[in-house]
């Protein structure tokens, strides 16, 4: 199975702050990857697919990018309602598998 | 209202078996490969199961293959887990999914049903 693996585990931001989290892949899944935002006792939502592709109906300061093994997630200016945990996944082949999660929180 | 609503869960004792469903709304199901997704409590994601729109192609974790069963039924609008054999660390909330046609993903996720396994 390819192992996803999220960094940071969590980070603690400021209001307007720019916000990354890198995902890494076990093995090359190409562009085959996926970013969610999950907030607490609620279902996750896709935000990113295809590693680069913005979902309808997300705001712009969302974005990602990357290829391969290497993606990275951005919030460009990070708002109050933008708490919650933010998990990748692949899905080059199945199982498809999620990164353990970021949490990101208001400093 | 496009929404996928999961119904069947509760408490159940190790080795017991339960019976999840979700039905759909809003959107046209039968066109629509879905899964069934599970995240136990403060953990992460788990993927569990997949199902094609016309039931053709089914696929398992391995944490699960042999014990669970996806199955669907497009004349209802609705997506089953046939959960068998269950263990305590299958106590999680379990969410259906749905695939959208343009790419593989996770595009709609019902609010989830709580399964605890327990004595």
């Amino acid at each position: 199975d390819i192992q996803m693996t999220q960094s940071p585990s969590s980070l603690s931001a400021s209001v307007g702050d720019r916000v990354t989290i890198t995902c890494q892949a076990s093995q090359d899944i190409k562009n085959f990857l996926n970013w969610y935002q999950q907030k607490p006792g609620k279902a996750p939502k896709l935000l990113i697919y295809d590693a680069s592709n913005l979902e309808t109906g997300v705001p712009s300061r969302f974005s990602g990018s990357g290829s391969g093994t290497d993606f990275t997630f951005t919030i460009s200016s990070l708002q109050p309602e933008d708490i919650a945990t933010y998990y990748c996944q692949h899905y080059d082949h199945l199982p498809w598998t999620f990164g353990q999660g970021t949490k990101v929180e208001i400093k | 209202e496009v929404q996928l609503v999961e119904s069947g869960g509760g408490l159940v004792q190790p080795g017991g078996s339960l019976r999840l469903s979700c039905s759909a709304s809003g959107f046209t199901f039968s066109t629509y490969s879905m899964h069934w997704v599970r995240q136990a409590p403060g953990k992460g994601l788990e993927w569990l199961s997949y199902i094609s729109s016309g039931s053709s192609t089914i696929h398992y974790a391995d944490s699960v293959k042999g014990r669970f069963t996806i199955s669907r039924d497009n004349a209802k609008n609705s997506l089953y887990l046939q959960m068998n054999s269950l263990r305590d660390e299958d106590t999680a909330v379990y969410y259906c999914a749905r695939d959208p046609a343009f790419t593989d993903a996770f595009d709609m996720w019902g609010q989830g049903t709580m399964v605890t396994v327990s004595s």
